[in-house]
């Protein structure tokens, strides 16, 4: 079964500062691919980035990188420059390649970027 | 219109009530979403339409019903629900397979903003 685990349920960082959110997945398939989204207070889910299991490099999508180590199951995000309206739940995803379109998520981490 | 719209955003119903949540995509996808998210769990899928076929979690309580007549719109009707159905109802819709430009698609889901349901 494919699993998803985020560890850090909050964490707070000064405003400008670099900040790494965990994400360690478990499966047995070769071909996934990891997402991270981001949830305002507003509720909506924002798709922030995208790692394919088998992409040589790491993901970037302008403030955001996401530090992919295979061989360790992690997908951690780093968020550069920390900005005010970060603020929000965060969620690792993963979906199996090639099978029903299932999203399977973690329980999220509430990042607090304080001014 | 753009992106995917939910209505309604809130709802109050008992446990006698029927009532339906809709959702509408207006990005050319083939796929649709509904998810649950209750307070300190993950995100829950209940239910997909994939190119026309239809998969379910199984532990989805038969008192929730999918309805997807095209691949715009997405219903899931509730009945007799239970207070521990409150929560944030997320839909949700992507591009299975090959992307709209003839490029491969991540197959990203993009999300609507939720209805907040709570059962009294």
């Amino acid at each position: 079964a494919q699993k998803i685990t985020q560890t850090q349920p909050g964490m707070f960082v000064q405003e400008k500062e670099a900040v790494t959110l965990d994400c360690t997945y478990d499966t047995s398939d070769q071909s996934y691919g990891l997402f991270w989204y981001k949830q305002p207070s507003s509720g909506e889910m924002i798709f922030l980035i995208y790692q394919g299991s088998y992409d040589e490099q790491n993901a970037t999508e302008g403030r955001y990188s996401l530090n992919f180590q295979k061989a360790r199951k992690s997908a951690n995000l780093v968020i550069s420059a920390s900005q005010l309206g970060d603020s929000a739940m965060y969620f690792c995803a993963m979906r199996i390649l090639g099978g029903a379109q299932k999203l399977v998520f973690g329980q999220g981490t509430r990042l607090t970027i304080n001014p | 219109e753009t992106g995917v719209t939910q209505t309604p955003r809130h709802l109050v119903m008992g446990m006698t009530n029927k009532k339906s949540l809709k959702c509408e995509q207006h990005l050319g996808h083939n796929a649709m979403y509904w998810y649950k998210q209750s307070a300190k769990k993950p995100l829950e899928l209940m239910f997909v339409y994939s190119l026309e076929e239809r998969v379910e979690n199984n532990s989805v309580p038969s008192r929730f019903s999918p309805e997807c007549p095209n691949s715009s719109h997405l219903f899931l009707h509730l009945h007799t629900l239970q207070p521990e159905d409150s929560a944030l109802y997320l839909c949700a819709s992507s591009q299975v397979g090959i992307g709209l430009a003839g490029g491969i698609s991540y197959n990203e889901q993009f999300f609507g903003p939720g209805t907040r349901l709570t059962v009294l």
